[in-house]
Protein backbone atom coordinates (compact mmCIF):
# COMPACT_ATOMS: atom_id res chain seq x y z
CA UNK A 1 0.00 0.00 0.00
CA UNK A 2 1.80 3.03 -0.76
CA UNK A 3 1.97 6.37 1.28
CA UNK A 4 0.79 9.42 0.27
CA UNK A 5 1.95 10.59 -3.03
CA UNK A 6 2.84 14.34 -3.67
CA UNK A 7 3.90 16.39 -7.08
CA UNK A 8 6.24 17.62 -7.95
CA UNK A 9 8.45 17.39 -4.54
CA UNK A 10 10.30 20.95 -6.02
CA UNK A 11 8.71 23.84 -8.05
CA UNK A 12 10.16 26.88 -9.17
CA UNK A 13 7.91 29.59 -10.14
CA UNK A 14 8.53 32.95 -11.41
CA UNK A 15 6.62 36.17 -9.47
CA UNK A 16 3.30 36.36 -11.54
CA UNK A 17 3.18 32.10 -12.80
CA UNK A 18 0.87 30.11 -11.51
CA UNK A 19 1.45 26.74 -9.51
CA UNK A 20 -0.30 23.60 -9.14
CA UNK A 21 0.77 20.89 -6.52
CA UNK A 22 -0.79 17.73 -6.35
CA UNK A 23 -1.65 15.24 -3.88
CA UNK A 24 -2.66 11.67 -4.12
CA UNK A 25 -4.14 10.21 -1.22
CA UNK A 26 -3.55 6.48 0.50
CA UNK A 27 -5.50 3.92 -1.22
CA UNK A 28 -9.04 4.04 0.92
CA UNK A 29 -8.56 7.85 2.37
CA UNK A 30 -11.37 9.84 1.37
CA UNK A 31 -10.18 12.70 3.55
CA UNK A 32 -7.24 15.26 2.43
CA UNK A 33 -5.41 17.76 4.29
CA UNK A 34 -3.27 20.73 2.85
CA UNK A 35 -0.58 22.25 5.17
CA UNK A 36 1.78 25.23 4.77
CA UNK A 37 5.01 25.23 6.42
CA UNK A 38 7.25 28.80 6.14
CA UNK A 39 11.17 27.92 7.23
CA UNK A 40 11.81 28.24 10.75
CA UNK A 41 7.75 28.04 11.51
CA UNK A 42 5.50 24.66 11.95
CA UNK A 43 2.57 23.77 9.82
CA UNK A 44 -0.34 25.41 9.46
CA UNK A 45 -3.60 24.11 8.88
CA UNK A 46 -5.08 25.22 4.60
CA UNK A 47 -7.80 23.05 3.64
CA UNK A 48 -9.78 19.61 4.79
CA UNK A 49 -11.34 18.42 2.10
CA UNK A 50 -13.22 15.30 1.44
CA UNK A 51 -14.21 13.88 -2.62
CA UNK A 52 -15.63 16.90 -3.83
CA UNK A 53 -16.40 18.59 -1.35
CA UNK A 54 -14.52 21.79 1.17
CA UNK A 55 -14.97 20.86 4.56
CA UNK A 56 -12.96 23.48 6.36
CA UNK A 57 -11.23 25.69 3.83
CA UNK A 58 -10.29 28.22 7.28
CA UNK A 59 -6.56 28.42 6.66
CA UNK A 60 -6.57 29.20 3.11
CA UNK A 61 -5.81 32.57 2.17
CA UNK A 62 -8.75 34.68 0.71
CA UNK A 63 -7.23 35.36 -2.78
CA UNK A 64 -5.02 33.42 -5.79
CA UNK A 65 -5.40 30.15 -3.29
CA UNK A 66 -8.08 27.15 -4.41
CA UNK A 67 -8.29 23.49 -3.52
CA UNK A 68 -9.91 20.76 -5.37
CA UNK A 69 -10.77 17.16 -4.58
CA UNK A 70 -12.47 15.62 -7.54
CA UNK A 71 -14.06 12.32 -7.62
CA UNK A 72 -11.27 10.87 -10.05
CA UNK A 73 -7.73 11.87 -9.77
CA UNK A 74 -5.54 13.67 -7.15
CA UNK A 75 -6.40 16.90 -5.25
CA UNK A 76 -4.77 19.88 -6.35
CA UNK A 77 -3.70 22.86 -4.55
CA UNK A 78 -3.89 25.75 -6.73
CA UNK A 79 -1.85 29.10 -6.29
CA UNK A 80 -2.60 31.83 -8.78
CA UNK A 81 0.02 34.72 -9.52
CA UNK A 82 2.65 33.33 -6.98
CA UNK A 83 4.65 35.80 -4.88
CA UNK A 84 7.62 35.33 -3.23
CA UNK A 85 6.07 34.97 0.15
CA UNK A 86 4.30 32.10 -1.15
CA UNK A 87 7.43 30.09 -1.10
CA UNK A 88 7.25 27.12 1.67
CA UNK A 89 6.86 23.48 1.70
CA UNK A 90 3.52 22.43 1.00
CA UNK A 91 2.30 18.93 2.76
CA UNK A 92 -0.39 16.91 2.41
CA UNK A 93 -2.32 14.08 4.66
CA UNK A 94 -5.15 12.29 4.19
CA UNK A 95 -6.98 9.94 6.72
CA UNK A 96 -9.56 6.86 6.23
CA UNK A 97 -12.94 7.33 7.03
CA UNK A 98 -15.22 7.28 9.95
CA UNK A 99 -11.92 6.33 12.11
CA UNK A 100 -11.58 8.94 15.19
CA UNK A 101 -9.26 10.55 15.98
CA UNK A 102 -8.58 10.34 12.11
CA UNK A 103 -5.02 9.35 11.71
CA UNK A 104 -3.48 11.86 9.33
CA UNK A 105 -0.73 10.41 7.27
CA UNK A 106 2.06 12.95 5.20
CA UNK A 107 3.22 13.19 2.11
CA UNK A 108 6.62 14.00 1.32
CA UNK A 109 5.76 17.91 0.43
CA UNK A 110 6.33 20.06 -2.25
CA UNK A 111 8.93 22.70 -2.00
CA UNK A 112 7.59 25.49 -3.68
CA UNK A 113 10.35 28.62 -4.44
CA UNK A 114 8.79 31.96 -6.41
CA UNK A 115 11.96 33.44 -7.58
CA UNK B 1 -6.40 31.85 21.24
CA UNK B 2 -5.58 27.71 20.34
CA UNK B 3 -1.76 27.22 20.55
CA UNK B 4 0.47 24.69 20.75
CA UNK B 5 4.20 25.53 22.69
CA UNK B 6 7.47 23.57 22.72
CA UNK B 7 10.39 23.70 24.19
CA UNK B 8 13.42 23.52 24.26
CA UNK B 9 13.43 24.89 20.23
CA UNK B 10 16.91 22.97 20.08
CA UNK B 11 18.90 20.26 22.09
CA UNK B 12 21.92 18.47 21.79
CA UNK B 13 22.77 14.81 23.57
CA UNK B 14 25.03 12.36 22.87
CA UNK B 15 24.57 8.78 21.43
CA UNK B 16 22.63 6.38 24.25
CA UNK B 17 21.80 9.12 26.36
CA UNK B 18 18.10 9.93 27.19
CA UNK B 19 16.06 12.91 27.01
CA UNK B 20 12.60 14.56 27.26
CA UNK B 21 11.05 17.37 25.17
CA UNK B 22 8.02 19.55 26.44
CA UNK B 23 4.85 21.10 24.90
CA UNK B 24 2.20 23.34 26.63
CA UNK B 25 -1.23 23.99 24.63
CA UNK B 26 -3.95 26.13 25.01
CA UNK B 27 -6.32 24.31 22.39
CA UNK B 28 -9.77 24.07 23.42
CA UNK B 29 -11.86 22.06 23.00
CA UNK B 30 -8.97 19.30 23.05
CA UNK B 31 -9.33 16.13 21.12
CA UNK B 32 -6.23 14.62 20.88
CA UNK B 33 -2.19 15.12 21.53
CA UNK B 34 -0.21 13.85 18.72
CA UNK B 35 3.65 13.85 18.46
CA UNK B 36 5.35 13.16 14.77
CA UNK B 37 8.80 13.09 13.77
CA UNK B 38 10.06 15.28 11.26
CA UNK B 39 13.35 14.35 9.13
CA UNK B 40 14.67 17.18 7.22
CA UNK B 41 13.19 17.11 3.93
CA UNK B 42 10.56 15.01 4.38
CA UNK B 43 6.70 14.64 5.82
CA UNK B 44 6.03 14.01 9.73
CA UNK B 45 5.52 10.86 10.67
CA UNK B 46 2.86 9.83 13.94
CA UNK B 47 4.75 8.38 16.80
CA UNK B 48 2.18 8.33 19.26
CA UNK B 49 -1.42 9.74 19.33
CA UNK B 50 -3.31 9.66 22.96
CA UNK B 51 -6.89 10.92 23.51
CA UNK B 52 -8.54 12.32 26.80
CA UNK B 53 -8.10 9.70 29.01
CA UNK B 54 -4.86 7.96 27.99
CA UNK B 55 -1.93 10.06 30.27
CA UNK B 56 1.19 7.71 28.54
CA UNK B 57 1.67 5.90 25.18
CA UNK B 58 4.89 4.08 24.16
CA UNK B 59 6.28 3.17 20.79
CA UNK B 60 9.83 1.16 21.21
CA UNK B 61 12.40 4.18 22.72
CA UNK B 62 9.64 6.63 22.54
CA UNK B 63 7.05 7.49 25.67
CA UNK B 64 4.65 10.04 25.77
CA UNK B 65 2.82 11.57 28.56
CA UNK B 66 -0.45 13.50 28.69
CA UNK B 67 -1.71 15.91 31.63
CA UNK B 68 -4.73 17.25 30.56
CA UNK B 69 -5.74 18.48 33.47
CA UNK B 70 -2.29 21.39 33.34
CA UNK B 71 -2.49 20.97 29.34
CA UNK B 72 1.34 19.45 29.39
CA UNK B 73 2.90 16.53 27.16
CA UNK B 74 6.15 15.41 27.07
CA UNK B 75 8.01 12.91 25.09
CA UNK B 76 10.96 10.70 26.21
CA UNK B 77 13.79 9.47 24.39
CA UNK B 78 15.75 6.46 25.75
CA UNK B 79 18.77 5.03 24.24
CA UNK B 80 19.35 7.75 21.48
CA UNK B 81 20.61 6.81 18.44
CA UNK B 82 21.87 8.88 15.79
CA UNK B 83 19.09 8.46 13.40
CA UNK B 84 16.91 10.04 16.17
CA UNK B 85 18.63 13.54 15.02
CA UNK B 86 15.52 14.96 13.75
CA UNK B 87 12.77 17.73 14.59
CA UNK B 88 9.68 16.50 16.53
CA UNK B 89 6.51 18.33 17.28
CA UNK B 90 3.65 18.03 19.07
CA UNK B 91 0.85 18.18 17.87
CA UNK B 92 -2.84 18.84 19.41
CA UNK B 93 -6.18 18.12 17.80
CA UNK B 94 -8.80 20.92 17.88
CA UNK B 95 -12.13 18.87 19.22
CA UNK B 96 -14.46 20.58 16.65
CA UNK B 97 -15.88 18.88 13.77
CA UNK B 98 -13.06 18.97 11.02
CA UNK B 99 -10.34 17.31 13.63
CA UNK B 100 -8.31 20.35 12.56
CA UNK B 101 -4.22 20.00 13.75
CA UNK B 102 -2.69 22.82 16.17
CA UNK B 103 1.00 21.96 15.18
CA UNK B 104 3.77 23.19 17.69
CA UNK B 105 7.18 24.98 15.93
CA UNK B 106 8.94 21.70 16.79
CA UNK B 107 12.30 20.91 19.11
CA UNK B 108 15.25 20.08 16.99
CA UNK B 109 17.30 17.40 18.36
CA UNK B 110 20.67 16.43 17.01
CA UNK B 111 22.07 12.99 18.27
CA UNK B 112 25.73 13.16 18.45
CA UNK B 113 28.29 10.25 18.36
Amino acid sequence: NAGVMQNPRHLVRRRGQEARLRCSPMKGHSHVYWYRQLPEEGLKFMVYLQKENIIDESGMPKERFSAEFPKEGPSILRIQQVVRGDSAAYFCASSPPDRAPYEQYFGPGTRLTVT
Amino acid sequence: KNQVEQSPQSLIILEGKNCTLQCNYTVSPFSNLRWYKQDTGRGPVSLTIMTFSENTKSNGRYTATLDADTKQSSLHITASQLSDSASYICVVGHGGATNKLIFGTGTLLAVQP
